[in-house]
């Protein structure tokens, strides 16, 4: 059983276009993120939800919106795809207690490539 | 801001010790973390070192941390081909809202050699 599961992992689009990425995890966890890992695997911090309401917001363009219809799912939702756009992308999940050694548990990527 | 610096390459011989080094900047840090990340890939958690240590040793594994000097190395002794992949150092900032923010370094790549 996969414990942070996204879909798809591969993503292949033209310039403009709308696209969507899933996440799901099945650890009970209460926190879940999105990483932008870049061509020179540079990761950075996108979006974090904790139950559901969103405590980080780093400077993301608006194109990209992120859905959490529970706590065990968190969607990327990303507007007018440009190059720049193109990257790695990994969705990861944490117990989310502020108090103890917290661990992040990453899924395995979605490349996405704009063209 | 945060800046969590490594070196982006290291090359070793099988069978050699490998030392990864990584700067921060946050001095407030609590938690201090390496991850290994393999070709194609999510990054898994190697190990880890509360801010109140300065030595933390896991099997093969000895995490160094010089508070002073915001300095972390991983030192992976009997370097394996299977050790070949990328190696995240990341620091913890605990955000009120709940949840916690890692900032990543800007990530080693170690070649193993035969």
């Amino acid at each position: 059983d996969t414990a942070v599961s996204q879909t798809p992992k591969y993503l292949v689009t033209q310039m403009g276009n709308d696209k969507s990425i899933k996440c799901e995890q099945n650890l009970g966890h209460d926190t879940m993120y999105w990483y932008k890992q870049d061509s020179k695997k540079f990761l950075k911090i996108m979006f974090s939800y904790n139950n559901k309401e969103l405590i980080i917001n780093e400077t993301v363009p608006n194109r990209f919106s992120p859905k959490s219809p529970d706590k065990a799912h968190l969607n990327l939702h990303i507007n007018s795809l440009e190059l720049g756009d193109s990257a790695v992308y990994f969705c990861a999940s944490s117990r989310g207690q502020r108090s103890t050694n917290e661990k992040l548990f990453f899924g395995s990527g979605t490349q996405l490539s704009v063209l | 801001g945060e800046d969590v610096e490594q070196s982006l390459f290291l090359s070793v011989r099988e069978g050699d010790s490998s030392v990864i080094n990584c700067t921060y900047t946050d001095s407030s840090s609590t938690y201090l973390y390496w991850y290994k990340q393999e070709p194609g890939a999510g990054l898994q958690l190697l190990t880890y070192i509360f801010s109140n240590m300065d030595m933390k040793q896991d099997q093969r594994l000895t995490v160094l941390l010089n508070k002073k000097d915001k300095h972390l190395s991983l030192r992976i002794a009997d370097t394996q081909t299977g050790d070949s992949a990328i190696y995240f150092c990341a620091e913890r900032d605990i955000l009120t809202g709940g949840g916690n923010k890692l900032t990543f370094g800007t990530g080693t790549q170690l070649k193993v050699e035969l």
